[in-house]
């Protein structure tokens, strides 16, 4: 099955600058990677996801760069605000979604004031 | 309009009693799915419905646990004889289609087994 690893576990920024947290996939077959922020005591925000039919899609201060070859991807937030402290997870699902999303372990993005 | 609800909100349970965990899938949403948030953990899936049908029950962890969805809508995540290990946050989704559509995500219920 798929295994999905996600990097750092933990990771502090000064406030307004950028942040970048990166994931690994192992099975070849997925081509769908959504990335969710989650807020203490709340389920899971879906923010950006991308197909993987295209490189690089970006909404406003967040982007996603996929690597289909390496078989990685990305989330990069630029100009980074308090309320973007949060966990972040990476997901990836092959066609069919029959086995749901696989998700990476999670990153603690602190933004500092 | 309306996301995925979920109740309870918290359910302390003592060790081997059963429960039952509900979930409110967004109207229209042919795809619904359970996970499981242990503490410190990402999340685990446990199962699919695509309608009422679910594809495949081998992601949930023993054959204490259990799941229905009628209707095409509301789904039912029972725990027969609750363990200490079965104490997480219970995550339900539902998503348009399923496959590769987006996941939208309930605000979970937290389970605690004493």
């Amino acid at each position: 099955g798929e295994n999905v690893e996600q990097h750092p576990s933990t990771l502090s920024v000064q406030e307004g600058d950028s942040a970048v947290i990166k994931c690994t996939y192992s099975d070849s077959a997925s081509n769908y990677f959504p990335w969710y922020k989650q807020e203490l005591g709340k389920g899971p925000q879906l923010i950006i996801d991308i197909r993987s039919n295209v490189g690089e899609k970006k909404d406003q201060r967040i982007a996603v760069t996929l690597n289909k070859t390496a078989k990685h991807f990305s989330l990069h937030i630029t100009e980074t605000q308090p309320e973007d402290s949060a966990v972040y997870f990476c997901a990836a699902s092959s066609t069919g979604g029959a086995d749901g999303l696989t998700f990476g372990k999670g990153t603690h993005l602190i933004i500092q004031p | 309009g309306a996301g995925v609800s979920q109740s309870p909100s918290n359910k302390v349970t003592e060790k081997g009693k059963d429960v039952e965990l509900r979930c409110d899938p967004i109207s229209g949403h042919t795809a619904l799915y359970w996970y499981r948030q242990s503490l410190g953990q990402g999340l685990e899936f446990l199962i699919y419905f695509q309608g009422n049908s679910a594809p495949d029950k081998s992601g949930l962890p023993s054959d204490r646990f259990s799941a229905e969805r009628t209707g095409g809508s509301v789904s039912t995540l029972t725990i027969q004889r609750t363990q200490q290990e079965d104490s997480a946050v219970y995550l339900c989704a539902s998503s348009p289609l399923g496959g590769t559509y987006e996941q939208y995500f309930g605000p979970g219920t937290r389970l605690t087994v004493t």
